[in-house]
């Protein structure tokens, strides 16, 4: 079955630089999810679009930015990095049509690493 | 908001025993969903099983099963014969049933090691 295909899989960055990590979702899933997650921490929620537009926001840092497209593909636009944004990035897509289809599947993760 | 809490940090077992992991949770809602998710080494994370609050009975999928008791907020994983694939960080989460509110809120996680 095709699953959340994440892109790239690792990135090296220096500070005050700009990444940009793609997230393309399960086919006929239309809401994404952005998730961040530190070293020995638990996945924390950034950002959430449903239909292209945005549903959900967390602790997501102004620097920070994402959109969804016309094919269902999101982008997170990360600007002026800083050595605390070294994290593991999951993406993550549902089908949010209630009941069992609602779970949300992660991709593989984008590993950011700032310098 | 909600809060996920693991209690145990580590739990150890040993292959083809049966391991306990628990999860509790606050919440106001009484509509939402429950998960366990597992990542390896490999960090992907692969969801385990889940739970939908409306739902008394418990949900099971082969090996794994939980012990879910709404009234106490607690959200238990049980494995059964366990494996040395089974070795990994598990995090239990939650999921508001709401319109709003449907990102994943996780616990901590309890890193899972398999004695041979």
């Amino acid at each position: 079955a095709a699953g959340v295909i994440q892109s790239p899989r690792h990135l090296i960055k220096e500070k005050r630089e700009t990444a940009t990590l793609k997230c393309y979702p399960i086919p006929r899933h239309d809401t994404v999810y952005w998730y961040q997650q530190g070293p020995g921490q638990d996945p924390q929620f950034l950002i959430s679009f449903y239909e292209k537009m945005q549903s959900d926001k967390g602790s997501i840092p102004d620097r920070f930015s994402a959109q969804q497209f016309s094919d269902y593909h999101s982008e997170l636009n990360m600007s002026s990095l800083e050595l605390g944004d070294s994290a593991l990035y999951f993406c993550a897509s549902s089908f949010p049509s209630g009941g069992s289809t609602d779970t949300q599947y992660f991709g593989p993760g984008t590993r950011l690493t700032v310098l | 908001a909600q809060t996920v809490t693991q209690s145990q940090p580590e739990m150890s077992v040993q292959e083809a025993e049966t391991v306990t992991l628990s999860c509790t949770y606050d919440t106001s809602e009484s509509d939402y969903y429950l998960f366990w998710y597992k990542q390896p080494p490999s960090r992907q994370m692969i969801l385990v099983i889940r739970q939908e609050a409306y739902k008394q009975q418990n949900a099971t999928e082969n090996r794994f099963s939980v012990n879910f008791q709404k009234a106490a907020k607690s959200f238990s994983l049980k494995i059964s014969d366990s494996q040395l694939g089974d070795a990994a960080m598990y995090f239990c989460a939650y999921r508001s049933a709401s319109n709003a509110g449907n990102m994943l809120t996780f616990g901590g996680g309890t890193r899972l090691m398999v004695k041979p």
